[in-house]
């Protein structure tokens, strides 16, 4: 079975650039978080969408920051501009829209801005 | 002071060695609880699940939940050097049925020496 996919694994850019994280979810799968995971602060969640629609960006850190999910199978999470502070690693997840369903996460895109 | 406190380590053990690994929390809301496992480079991936207090017990991991203490525990028996990694503990809410906002520890790092 295909896991959560994503892409880049890897980006290096300049500060100002803007900067495109893409998720694919598992297959049947409602609902999609997007994490940031620094050695400061640890994994914390960004947003999430059920069927598509997000449901809490609280965890957004700026309006720089924007996610959409424009079908059951991609979603992209976009910063512009870019600052260096903005380097982390993001993780995508997915899982049903049921309570009692676990979260399965990609393997993250591991994102350096210079 | 953060909803959800984990021991960083680094934790470094002999194989064959019991480890365990803790979280406290603050939040009485939270009822789920969940313990990650993250490989360098890797997305966390979701070892053991449960939300009464108790033990319970998947191969050589046991989870064990002390909610009237807000304390959680994973055990690891025989370990072994493919356990390094860093765990996670992760918790949430009772949820009205969509999929649940999860809060992480910030890890701690284990590695098991042959």
């Amino acid at each position: 079975d295909a896991g959560v996919i994503q892409s880049p694994r890897h980006e290096v850019t300049e500060m100002g650039q803007e900067v495109t994280l893409r998720c694919k979810p598992i297959s049947g799968h409602n609902s999609l978080f997007w994490y940031r995971q620094t050695m400061m602060r640890g994994l914390e969640l960004l947003i999430y969408f059920n069927n598509n629609v997000p449901i809490d960006d609280s965890g957004m850190p700026e309006d720089r920051f924007s996610a959409k999910m424009p079908n059951a199978s991609f979603s992209t999470l976009k910063i512009q501009p870019s600052e260096p502070r903005d380097s982390a690693v993001y993780f995508c997840a997915s899982s049903t829209q049921y309570s009692n369903q676990p979260q399965h996460f990609g393997d993250g895109t591991r994102l350096s801005i210079l | 002071q953060k909803e959800v406190e984990q021991d960083p380590g680094p934790l470094s053990v002999p194989e064959g060695a019991i480890v365990s690994l803790n979280c406290t929390y603050s939040n009485s809301a939270f009822q789920y609880f969940m313990w990650y496992r993250q490989y360098s480079r890797k997305g966390p991936e979701l070892l053991m699940y449960t939300y009464s207090s108790g033990n319970k017990e998947d191969g050589r991991f046991t989870a064990q939940v002390d909610k009237s203490s807000k304390y959680i525990s994973l055990f690891i028996r025989d370990s072994q050097p493919s356990d390094s990694a860093t765990y996670l503990c992760a918790m949430s809410p009772i949820s009205s049925g969509s999929a649940r906002q999860l809060t992480f520890g910030s890890g701690t790092q284990l590695t098991v020496l042959p």
